[in-house]
């Protein structure tokens, strides 16, 4: 059973736009909420984490929505550039484990 | 300069023959976790260890074995009876209990059976 889900698989937009990737959760023990980026043939980097008591977090151009009643939270990328091209993976942990969604593949069109 | 390190970055291995996978830490993390990667697909754990000479079978462990004799190491064996081995593999840690729960990332070995 896939503990986090995460839409769409992927995600194409013109340079400037601003994608969104969504991530659902069931496990209300989970307490810690990290985005995480890899380019191909390269290991995830953690991009941005949110805990579920803030709504939102803001680090430069990357934005996590989190709405704890609905067990969702997404990444938005503002004015995006073709150096996002890349997968994203959502995650949701608590304590040491750690589950991650399935990815979604970013295609920032110049 | 701390990180996770993995080796070989490639590495290609004859049906029935065992191939051990290298991961190092310097970052004094207690948690260690290995997951494979197929494309296209997300990441799928292998095994995970929280303390020294301890680990833990995660959700795809058959035909694969690890060690945790050290902090800072963490090898994966991928036996010959692990059928489909061909994928990427990623190391990774994080603080543990109790410390902060990030968890970073090696820069993977991608293995290749011939």
């Amino acid at each position: 059973q896939q503990q986090v889900k995460q839409s769409p698989q992927s995600l194409i937009v013109q340079k400037g736009g601003i994608p969104i990737i969504n991530c659902a959760y069931e496990n209300t023990a989970f307490d810690y909420f990290p985005w995480y980026q890899q380019f191909p043939g390269k290991g995830p980097a953690l991009l941005i984490a949110i805990r579920p008591d803030v709504s939102e977090k803001k680090e430069g151009r990357f934005t996590i929505s989190f709405n704890k009643s609905a067990k969702q939270f997404s990444l938005h990328i503002m004015d995006s550039q073709p150096g996002d091209s890349a997968t994203y993976f959502c995650a949701a942990s608590f304590g040491n484990q750690f589950y991650f969604g399935t990815g979604t593949s970013l295609t920032v069109i110049p | 300069d701390g990180g996770i390190t993995q080796s070989p970055k490639y590495l290609f291995r004859k049906e029935g023959q065992n191939v051990t996978l290298s991961c190092e830490q310097n970052l004094n993390h207690d948690a260690m976790y290995w997951y494979r990667q197929d494309p296209g697909q997300g990441l799928r754990l292998i095994y995970y260890s929280q303390i020294v000479n301890d680990f833990q079978k995660g959700d795809i462990a058959e035909g694969y074995s690890v060690s945790r004799e050290k902090k800072e190491s963490f090898p994966l064996t991928v036996t010959s009876a692990q059928k489909n081995p061909t994928a990427f593999y990623l190391c990774a840690s994080s603080a543990g209990p109790t410390g902060v729960d990030t968890q970073y990332f090696g820069p993977g070995t991608r293995l290749t059976v011939l």
